[in-house]
């Protein structure tokens, strides 16, 4: 059973600070994303990494997939109380159209 | 564009009645996922349909869930004798092709189903 375990599960910082969230499994993903949930809503894609050791940008926040794909990290810069949501890494398998979750990150951004 | 529906929103019901949750996907999106979320946790995956099958319900916790989808659009949740433990969130999600990288799921906001 492919399992994505994220750390921490809560985070509350104060606002400027920075702050990494990882996603971590023992199978190998041919993908792997990223979304944010607002109270209420559904989780919104931000990324989608494919390739071993891949970084990609969203203006202050930087994701990173291992060499091994088999972890990803989400890294913030300067938080913002905007940045508050839940986060959630999902993995996905190209022989399959399951995708997992992981349990979420809520991070709390105070002013 | 339309994004997707979940119908109804929030449903309170007793236990042991049934119920029926709703998902209305993007159109054109052959590919349809539920999920199911407690307060403030991950996804625990359900289901999912190609079109009308569903190559993947390892997910359904009980034999008292079932899901179709007809037409290649519209799912259906059904949860028969509720129970306490199956008060949650329930959210669908779709997109333009199972299994591709470059077609991230669409959720729909979810119906909160609370069994008293």
């Amino acid at each position: 059973t492919q399992l994505l375990e994220q750390s921490p599960q809560f985070l509350s910082i104060q606002e400027g600070e920075n702050l990494t969230v990882y996603c971590n499994s023992s199978s190998v993903f041919s993908s792997l994303q990223w979304y944010r949930q607002e109270p209420g809503e559904g989780p919104v894609l931000l990324v989608t990494v494919v390739t071993g050791g891949e970084v990609k940008k969203l203006k202050r926040l930087t994701f990173q997939f291992g060499d091994a794909r088999k972890d990803s990290s989400l890294h913030i810069t300067a938080a913002q109380p905007g940045d508050t949501g839940l986060y959630l890494c999902a993995g996905g398998s190209s022989n399959t159209g399951k995708l997992i979750f992981g349990q979420g990150t809520t991070l709390q951004v105070k002013p | 564009g339309a994004g997707v529906s979940q119908s109804p929103s929030n449903k309170v019901t007793e236990k042991g009645k049934d119920v029926e949750l709703r998902c209305d996907p993007i159109s054109g999106h052959t590919a349809l996922y539920w999920y199911r979320q407690s307060l403030g946790q991950g996804l625990e995956f359900l289901i999912y349909f190609q079109g009308n099958s569903a190559p993947d319900k390892s997910g359904l916790p009980s034999d008292r869930f079932s899901a179709e989808r007809t037409g290649g659009s519209v799912s259906t949740l059904t949860i028969q004798r509720t129970q306490q433990e199956d008060s949650a969130v329930y959210l669908c999600a779709s997109s333009r092709l199972a299994g591709s990288y470059n077609s991230p799921l669409h959720f729909g906001n979810g119906t909160r189903l609370t069994v008293t």
